[in-house]
């Protein structure tokens, strides 16, 4: 099964509202990255979060990380039409830290 | 510094031909990953390979999927005797050797969206 699960997996907000997806994982890892996806294009990645770090800044994103919970947040301020993407969040799996297990992602929408 | 390059961009093939797609990595480096991407789903993992060398194919279908990094020229994603489950997008992605301050970030490409007819 999936090791991380994003929630929701869909959200729509008005520009220049604050958008905050969730990412729930099952085993302990080293690391836990965001990426996104714009419709039919490849992947862009966002912000790597380790283990041993609690919260993140880059721009207007902000990811926070919880091992206790074995979740993360992904927020992102003042959104943006160009913020219309899917969010993946993706974390390396127990045994190694190459092999990056993904979500279902959650599709964000801005409306203008 | 050019990013990863996958080509072809998009490609459509009838049940039973062979698709090959190609990954070209990041200059510097020597580290290559593939994931099928579904639609309306996360990507999953299928191999990883270094140069020459397969680390780890847990996630590649034991039949008619293979994958090769040569020394010299793309990686090679190949799939024989297609099906239309086959249809899906091909990320591959490349990172540096480890050890180095970014390690474990994985550059992605543009992806191949294959279509099986």
């Amino acid at each position: 099964s999936q090791q991380g699960e994003e929630d929701p997996q869909a959200l729509s907000i008005q520009e220049g509202e604050n958008a905050t997806m969730n990412c729930s994982y099952k085993t302990s890892i080293n690391n836990l990255q965001w990426y996104r996806q714009n419709s039919g294009r490849g992947l862009v990645h966002l912000i790597l979060i380790r283990s041993n770090e609690r919260e993140k800044h880059s721009g207007r994103l902000r990811v926070t990380l919880d091992t206790s919970k074995k979740s993360s947040s992904l927020l992102i301020t003042a959104s943006r039409a160009a913020d219309t993407a899917s969010y993946f969040c993706a974390t390396d799996a127990w045994r190694s830290n190459y092999q990056l297990i993904w979500g279902a992602g959650t599709k964000l929408i801005i409306k203008p | 510094n050019a990013g990863v390059m996958q080509n072809p961009r998009h490609l459509v093939r009838r049940r039973g031909q062979e698709a090959r797609l190609r990954c070209s990595p990041m200059k510097g480096h020597s580290h290559v990953y593939w994931y099928r991407q579904l639609p309306e789903e996360g990507l999953k993992f299928m191999v990883y390979l270094q140069k020459e060398n397969i680390i780890d194919e847990s996630g590649m279908p034991k039949e008619r999927f293979s994958a090769e990094f040569p020394k010299e020229g793309p990686s090679i994603l190949r799939i024989q005797q297609v099906v239309r489950g086959d249809s899906a997008a091909y990320f591959c992605a490349s990172s540096p050797p480890p050890g180095l301050s970014s390690y474990n970030e994985q550059f992605f490409g543009p992806g191949t969206r294959l279509t099986v007819l």
